[in-house]
């Protein structure tokens, strides 16, 4: 158990509509980070907040937004979705938001459009 | 676009065999780092290396980090069947972003 708390587990959902995915960090991390695992795409970074403030983008769709609360959980909004949005969604956090830290991956949301 | 790439793809051996996973990218990364993934769940951090030419070892895991911070390896001795998973690298840039390789798929059967 990484700490890391992520739901909702598993959904599906058909083209078109909108998810939300929610993440605990771990106890006293500040930093959360939103990744993105498909088969034919691997491991893709899509975004970074650090204290509430975003810190870093990677390739996120402009059809999705995250936010991290000021209780430091963190959603990942997914809108318009499509069948190629199909895939396991991770969120990790670490203490700070330095290269070199150690992060730490909840179990993911599978996400399945139909 | 993977900048790291990462040899074989696919790895499947017998218990008991050696085996070595390679890591190799253009960019010069702040540290790189090696998780494995196990089927369910998240990648989990198996090591950092930091300093070129860096060598770690972990149990029958081995860890080699290139002298240009580029390129790095991950050597396992008689490997074992809890051994299987998907290695993935991951190279770090110091405004914390990581990059992570497409993983090797390693099966280790008795």
């Amino acid at each position: 158990d990484s700490g890391v708390t992520q739901t909702p587990k598993h959904l599906i959902t058909a083209t078109g509509q909108r998810v939300t995915l929610r993440c605990s960090p771990r106890s006293g991390d500040l930093s959360v980070y939103w990744y993105q695992q498909s088969l034919d795409q691997g491991l893709q970074f899509l975004i970074q907040y650090y204290n509430g403030e975003e810190r870093a983008k990677g390739n996120i769709l402009e059809r999705f937004s995250a936010q991290q609360f000021p209780d430091l959980h963190s959603e990942l909004n997914l809108s318009s979705l499509e069948l190629g949005d199909s895939a396991l969604y991770f969120c990790a956090s670490s203490v700070e938001g330095q290269g070199g830290n150690t992060i730490y991956f909840g179990e993911g949301s599978w996400l399945t459009v139909v | 676009t993977q900048l790291l790439e990462q040899s074989p793809q696919f790895l499947s051996i017998q218990e008991g065999e050696n085996l070595t996973v390679y890591c190799n990218s253009s960019s010069v990364f702040s540290s790189l780092q090696w998780y494995r993934q196990e089927p369910g769940e998240g990648p989990v951090l198996l090591v950092t290396v930091v300093t070129g030419g860096e060598v770690k070892k972990l149990k029958r895991l081995t860890f080699q980090f290139g002298d240009a911070r580029k390129d790095s390896s991950l050597h396992i001795t008689a490997a074992q069947p809890g051994d299987t998973g998907l290695y993935l690298c991951a190279g770090a840039h110091s405004w914390g972003k990581l990059q992570f390789g497409a993983g090797t798929q390693v099966v280790v059967t008795p």
